[in-house]
């Protein structure tokens, strides 16, 4: 069974340092993975997505995120956070079968002046 | 506007107190799904649609029953509500559901069963 483990609940950082906020997957299949974003009483909005092909992928807002198949890991990082970046992300794989979202239990992101 | 929109957003309810919550996508997408968020459990799925009249169940189904009569729409139903059916609701639909397609989600129903 595919299973998602976010290995932080709560990621505290100061405004403009860098940030990683840390994924593992388990996956006997070949996967597709997420990151989702929720802000503050709003719904999830797709943040990056991993297919296939390169293995670093990006986001419009300077995160990124490495598909590392070998350490069953997708790890979002930013160089430099900033206020409006405080929300929870959930990282998610997908189930080809279902179309089925496995979410991991979700980082909160709290970025302080 | 592309969105999926939901009905209500906050909703409070007692016990067996039968309840829908409503979802409805403008993308024309095949697919669509309930999720449940809880603290510490991230996002699960109650159940999905893949097509018209194609539902099944996800990973948390007990207690809801869905309908998919319309391309369109996706109601959820709580025949009886039970305390532990507290919980934030999402819908989510996408063009279909293989591929890695990206799922888009609604705003989110509050509900709360006393």
């Amino acid at each position: 069974a595919q299973s998602v483990t976010q290995l932080d609940s709560q990621v505290p950082v100061f405004e403009e340092a860098p940030v990683e906020l840390r994924c593992n997957y388990s996956s006997s299949v070949s996967v597709y993975l997420f990151w989702y974003v929720q802000y503050p009483n709003q719904g999830l909005q797709l943040l990056l997505k991993y297919l296939s092909g390169s293995t670093l992928v990006e986001s419009i807002n300077g995160f990124e995120a490495e598909f590392n198949k070998s350490q069953t890991s997708f790890h979002l990082r930013k160089p430099s956070v900033h206020i409006s970046d405080t929300a929870e992300y959930f990282c998610a794989v997908s189930d080809p079968g279902t179309g089925k979202l496995i979410f991991g239990q979700g980082t909160t992101l709290q970025v302080k002046p | 506007e592309a969105q999926v929109t939901q009905n209500p957003r906050y909703l409070i309810t007692v016990t067996g107190k039968k309840l829908t919550v409503t979802c409805s996508q403008n993308m024309n997408h095949e697919y669509m799904s309930w999720y449940r968020q809880d603290p510490g459990l991230g996002l699960r799925q109650i159940y999905y649609s893949m097509n018209v009249e194609v539902t099944d169940k996800g990973d948390v189904p007990e207690g809801y029953k869905v309908s998919r009569k319309e391309k369109r729409n996706f109601p959820l139903i709580l025949e009886s509500p039970s305390p532990n059916q507290t919980s934030l609701y999402f819908c989510a639909s996408s063009l279909t559901s293989g591929y890695g397609y990206e799922q888009y989600f609604g705003p989110g129903t509050r509900l709360t069963v006393t």
